[in-house]
């Protein structure tokens, strides 16, 4: 397994500004993921953060509004960005070390906006 | 597509006795992976105990044990001898090890499990 420690825990945010959160993970991984949960819903991923190239989103997610960086194997930054109110959610992180193998999670961003 | 089903929004359970969450999912692949994830009031998302689709004996850990039966494509968990701290919201996962979908999980809603004392 491996230790990943997301920053910040909580925040809250004025609509219309951006928050960058922070993603470390204590040895190098291949695959690193993020995911957004809505209050009292499931996981929804928002995309694949590619070492060295752009990240792979997924259907209804777009680079503009969560632009993602993972410039090594270690390290991953989501930004949030021109929040509204409909952002709220908690905001995770996540870890595969080898593609047949479970998923470990950061302790998750909660994000209000007001 | 792959989707997962978890039919049960909450369950509650007496401390000490034994509760199930089932959990359904449908895929056209034959190699694949089930998780079952525990996320606390705390946010943090643990791992509880996976099975590979190509093992034909189900996982068990500790209290913890499920039943899988692959051509009914059912994943169900079973906690025994429930305790305080088992209360927390269960998400059943799928993970596909080809193809397109290749590493991502498929989540369920959840189930909200609450242990009474």
């Amino acid at each position: 397994s491996a230790v990943i420690s997301q920053k910040p825990s909580r925040d809250i945010c004025q609509r219309g500004t951006s928050l960058t959160i922070q993603c470390q993970v204590d040895s190098q991984v291949t695959m690193m993921f993020w995911y957004r949960q809505q209050p009292g819903q499931s996981l929804t991923l928002i995309a694949t953060a590619n070492q060295g190239s752009e990240a792979t989103y997924e259907s209804g997610f777009v680079i503009d509004k969560f632009p993602i960086s993972r410039p090594n194997l270690t390290f991953s930054t989501l930004t949030v960005s021109n929040m509204s109110p409909e952002d709220s959610s908690i905001y995770l992180c996540s870890m595969k070390l080898t593609v047949n193998t479970e998923a470990f999670f950061g302790q998750g961003t909660r994000l209000t906006v007001v | 597509a792959q989707t997962v089903t978890q039919s049960q929004p909450e369950m509650s359970v007496q401390e000490a006795e034994t509760v199930t969450l089932s959990c359904t999912y449908d895929t056209s692949e034959n190699n694949y992976y089930l998780f079952w994830y525990k996320q606390p009031p705390s946010r943090q998302m643990i791992l509880v105990i996976r099975q590979e689709a190509y093992k034909q004996q189900n996982a068990t850990e500790n209290r913890f044990s499920v039943n899988f039966q692959k051509a009914a494509k059912s994943f169900s968990l079973k906690i025994s001898d429930s305790q305080l701290g088992d209360t927390a919201m269960y998400f059943c996962a799928f993970i596909s090890d080809r193809g397109s979908t290749l590493g991502r999980l498929y989540f369920g809603r959840g189930t909200q499990l609450t242990v009474w004392p």
